[in-house]
């Protein structure tokens, strides 16, 4: 069975500082691995998808991904952090190599931006 | 991108009392939906799959007599909590995509509050 595991529930920044949240998979097979983002009351936006391409991700909003096989990791990054970032994180995987069918959540990171 | 419609965006209702849930994807053809449950501050937990036409698959754990759900088109699933109780109150999140190997996208999600 695949899973995923963030590793910090908060995360708090300064406001121009970088953002790392990071992310342990586990999976039977190369897995498809995914970043979304949820503002308060809304929906999920995706921030950026791996799918046995490039381990180097590039997403929306200046973030980035990294898939790392021999750490089983794929953390999320971005350079300078913005006001507007502050958000509910979560990291997702497919139990379908190379789908979308039922994703796996991790539990989620709130990031908090401080001016 | 391709837009995923819930509504009601909140709903407020009595015990005992039925709510329908829409999610409609408005500008691409959905054979799959997803529904998720999330609770305050907690991840989002897989509910049941449903393909077009078809009746849907539920996880284990998910009463589907009390979560009926609907699927007749290709771009409308309903979601139908019968006989609401205060534990059923919850943010509820549809997704939506075309097959298989492409995105799903998520809807705005809907406040369920039972009193």
């Amino acid at each position: 069975a695949q899973s995923v595991t963030q590793l910090d529930s908060h995360v708090s920044v300064s406001e121009g500082t970088p953002v790392l949240l990071r992310c342990n998979y586990s999976s039977s097979y190369s897995p498809s691995l995914f970043w979304y983002v949820q503002h308060p009351n809304k929906g999920l936006q995706l921030l950026l998808k791996y799918t046995s391409a490039a381990t180097l991700v590039k997403g929306i909003n200046g973030f980035e991904a990294e898939f790392k096989k021999s750490e089983t990791s794929f953390h999320l990054t971005k350079p300078s952090a913005h006001m507007s970032d502050a958000a509910e994180y979560f990291c997702v995987v497919s139990e379908v190599p190379g789908g979308y069918n039922k994703l796996i959540f991790g539990a989620g990171t709130r990031l908090a931006v401080h001016p | 991108g391709a837009v995923v419609s819930q509504h009601p965006s909140w709903v407020i209702c009595k015990s005992g009392t039925s709510v329908k849930i829409e999610c409609r994807s408005l500008d691409f053809q959905a054979t799959t939906m997803f529904w998720y449950r999330q609770f305050p501050k907690q991840s989002l937990m897989l509910m049941a799959t449903s393909n077009e036409g078809s009746k849907a698959t539920y996880e284990q754990g998910v009463e589907k007599d009390k979560f009926l759900i609907n699927h007749a088109s290709l771009t409308l699933s309903t979601l139908t909590v019968t006989s609401a109780h205060p534990e059923d109150s919850s943010f509820y999140i549809c997704s939506a995509r075309v097959s298989v190997n492409t995105e799903a996208f998520f809807g705005q999600g809907t406040r369920l509050t039972v009193v």
